[in-house]
């Protein structure tokens, strides 16, 4: 159980296009995603807390017209980084908060998208 | 406010020997703490999680943890390594079950024969 996919797992694409990244929890409904960045060699950095049916929360210095959040559904976040430049390549990660008494909130990952941008 | 460290960003054991990854957290109020494992370009798998009840933790693969407050710590251990433990470790914490996590700096961890 506690199963959360992202699609795609990599992809490449041209500098200024817009790239969408699906967040996926499969087996438990999630009203609460988080999307996380991370370097290489380097720790997760909190992007933003994605609520179902309402407006994410990005932290503080991440753009919110650059990385738009949507939580359409309590199975389904995505994260779509617009107008990509090369300095947004880096590996994305998503999770979800499994709110059931047995999970006590925690929250299961996915399995990263590795963006690069040309 | 919350923050975990997380000593020693690189950690070699031998094969067979004890593994100990050491994280010591601040909280405001009683923390949940968490261990997760991630292996080279995949995503985070969770380990073990403290969450009030008993201090001493056991998670997958073998892993524990012990929650010692006075010390405000979260080490992890595990008695024998193995090959295939060679990852990456997470430390994080949260104040509650709807907190946010916030990790450490991470620890790697090789492996040797």
């Amino acid at each position: 159980g506690a199963v959360v996919s992202q699609h795609p797992s990599w992809v490449i694409c041209k500098s200024g296009t817009s790239v969408k990244i699906e967040c996926r929890s499969l087996d438990f409904q999630a009203t609460t995603m988080f999307w996380y960045r991370q370097f290489p060699k380097q720790s997760l950095m909190l992007m933003a807390t994605s609520n179902e049916g309402s407006k994410a929360t990005y932290e503080q210095g991440v753009e919110k017209d650059k990385f738009l959040i949507n939580h359409a559904s309590l199975t389904l976040s995505t994260l779509t980084v617009t107008s990509a430049h090369p300095e947004d390549s880096s590996f994305y990660i998503c999770s979800a908060r499994d709110p059931s008494g047995r999970a006590e909130g925690t929250q299961y990952f996915g399995p990263g998208t590795r963006l690069l941008v040309l | 406010a919350q923050s975990v460290t997380q000593l020693g960003s690189h950690v070699s054991v031998s094969e067979g020997a004890l593994v100990l990854l050491r994280c010591n957290y601040s909280s405001s109020v009683p923390p949940y703490l968490f261990w997760y494992v991630q292996y080279p370009n995949q995503g985070l798998q969770l380990l073990l999680k403290y969450t009030s009840a008993a201090t001493l933790v056991k998670g997958i693969n073998g892993f524990e943890a012990e929650f010692k407050k006075s010390e405000t710590s979260f080490h992890l251990t595990k008695p024998s390594a193995h090959m295939s433990d060679a990852a990456e470790y997470f430390c994080a914490v949260a104040q509650g079950t709807a907190s946010k996590l916030t990790f450490g700096t991470g620890t790697r961890l090789q492996v040797t024969l």
